[in-house]
């Protein structure tokens, strides 16, 4: 049984370098979420997918950053022209989809891309 | 908006019970879920509450007031490996399909 896969796992970057993190969710979830977060702070919901579908964006999720997930399977966020202020944890998620969220159907986190920007 | 608050850390002896509180505010309930994440790791479900009342899990249990906006997760017996940080999280409005979180109570179990 795979859970969400993340890759790479850490990454350093230099400031003003574009960066690209892939999420392979749990096979036959429809929703695929992306979240951030950093030291000391719950993860922040940045944008989710239903199936191929980009549904809701946060106000958190500026220009620099894209998310795509083109055949409603893997998903990539990129981030543009790096900033210090982006250095966090990015993690991944996914559901099964179809229904509202509730104990049978909850959210599943991969382990995270850490960011760097030095 | 939506405000989920939860105290930042806690500290508790090995054996002992502990009670991490969260307060909630949405536009709409739909569901309080609490998640445990380990340093470095990531969040992993521990419990969902809709209706008000207690839920039990073995050590774990949850308890919801819809009233009053209001949450707890209760460890028993605790043990050094539950020293990680307890997340609470609600979907923003109702029919949402995404959590909130709040900051998360880091707790440190101690011997």
């Amino acid at each position: 049984d795979t859970g969400v896969s993340q890759n790479p796992r850490h990454k350093i970057t230099k400031r003003g370098q574009n960066v690209t993190f892939r999420c392979d969710p749990i096979s036959e979830h429809n929703r695929l979420y992306w979240y951030r977060q950093t030291l000391g702070q719950g993860p922040e919901f940045l944008t989710y997918f239903q199936n191929e579908a980009q549904l809701e964006k946060s106000r958190l999720l500026s220009d620099r950053f894209s998310a795509e997930r083109p055949k409603g399977s893997f998903s990539t966020l990129e981030i543009q022209r790096t900033e210090q202020g982006d250095s966090a944890m990015y993690l991944c998620a996914s559901s099964k989809g179809l229904r509202t969220l509730s104990s049978g159907n909850t959210i599943y986190f991969g382990e995270g891309s850490w960011l760097t920007v030095v | 908006g939506q405000n989920i608050d939860q105290p930042t850390e806690m500290t508790a002896t090995e054996g002992a019970i502990v009670q991490i509180n969260c307060t909630y505010q949405t536009s709409g309930f739909n569901g309080l879920f609490w998640y445990q994440q380990h340093a470095g790791e990531a969040p992993t479900f521990l419990s969902y509450n809709v209706l008000d009342g207690l839920e039990e899990k073995g050590r774990f249990s949850s308890f919801l007031s819809r009233s009053k906006g209001y949450s707890y997760l209760l460890l028993k017996e605790l043990q050094m490996k539950d020293s990680a940080s307890y997340l609470c999280a609600s979907p923003p409005r109702a029919g949402s399909y995404q959590l909130t979180f709040g900051k998360g109570t880091k707790l440190s179990v101690i011997p």
